[in-house]
């Protein structure tokens, strides 16, 4: 079964809101992703941590790696309707092993 | 440069039946998955390739599940014979030759119905 959990599980929020989730896991993960999917499509990764504690951004998105290494959190500022879609983390126990993913986060964004 | 193809893009077939799928990786890529994405769920690999030998299919179902990547390049899922909990969203998702399963990239999917 699934190993992490993703929070919240949906949201439906209004255009320009500030949009956050996480991900938690009972273990340890050496690199954290995170995907964006659309329907019909696969997976997009929007951002990836390699370094606990490390923040990374890529325009509205923000990224953080938990210092515990067990967690992570995406932050989207000022959402727009394209940011609609499911949000997915993953993690990697050690470079090259498999990913594991969470169950995702469904964002709808209300104009 | 072209992105992984993957064919049907929707698939119904009623239980027992058989159904095969197809993923064309991106070119060069040694390293190829398949996952399966349930609705509602993330997805859950299945199967890694690298070039024509199988690394890890711990998590295939190997008494109907299939998969073969004969000549390093395309590769076939196969279900036979399917049932109802094999609906969901087949994955396929590739990787430079080199690179890290965090650097895949994904194709479309195929969606399989099973009545």
């Amino acid at each position: 079964g699934q190993q992490l959990n993703q929070s919240p599980q949906s949201m439906f929020i209004q255009e320009g809101e500030d949009v956050s989730m996480n991900c938690t896991s009972s273990s340890i993960f050496n690199t954290w992703l995170w995907y964006k999917q659309d329907p019909g499509e696969g997976p997009v990764l929007l951002i990836a941590l390699y370094k606990a504690g490390e923040l990374t951004s890529n325009g509205r998105l923000t990224a953080q790696f938990g210092i515990t290494r067990k967690d992570s959190f995406l932050n989207i500022s000022a959402s727009i309707p394209s940011d609609v879609g499911i949000y997915f983390c993953a993690g990697q126990r050690a470079a090259g092993n498999m990913l594991t993913f969470g169950g995702g986060t469904r964002l709808m964004v209300k104009p | 440069e072209a992105g992984v193809a993957q064919s049907p893009r929707y698939k119904i077939i009623e239980k027992r039946q058989s159904v095969a799928f197809w993923c064309n990786p991106i070119s060069g890529h040694a390293t190829l998955y398949w996952y399966q994405q349930i609705l509602g769920q993330g997805p859950k690999l299945l199967i890694q390739f690298q070039n024509n030998g199988v690394v890890d299919d711990s998590q295939l179902p190997k008494d109907r599940f299939s998969a073969e990547r004969l000549k390093g390049v395309d590769s076939t899922l196969k279900i036979q014979p399917a049932k109802l909990e094999d609906s969901a969203v087949y994955l396929c998702a590739s990787v430079a030759s080199g690179g890290s399963p965090d650097t895949q990239y994904f194709g479309p999917g195929t969606r399989l119905t099973v009545l």
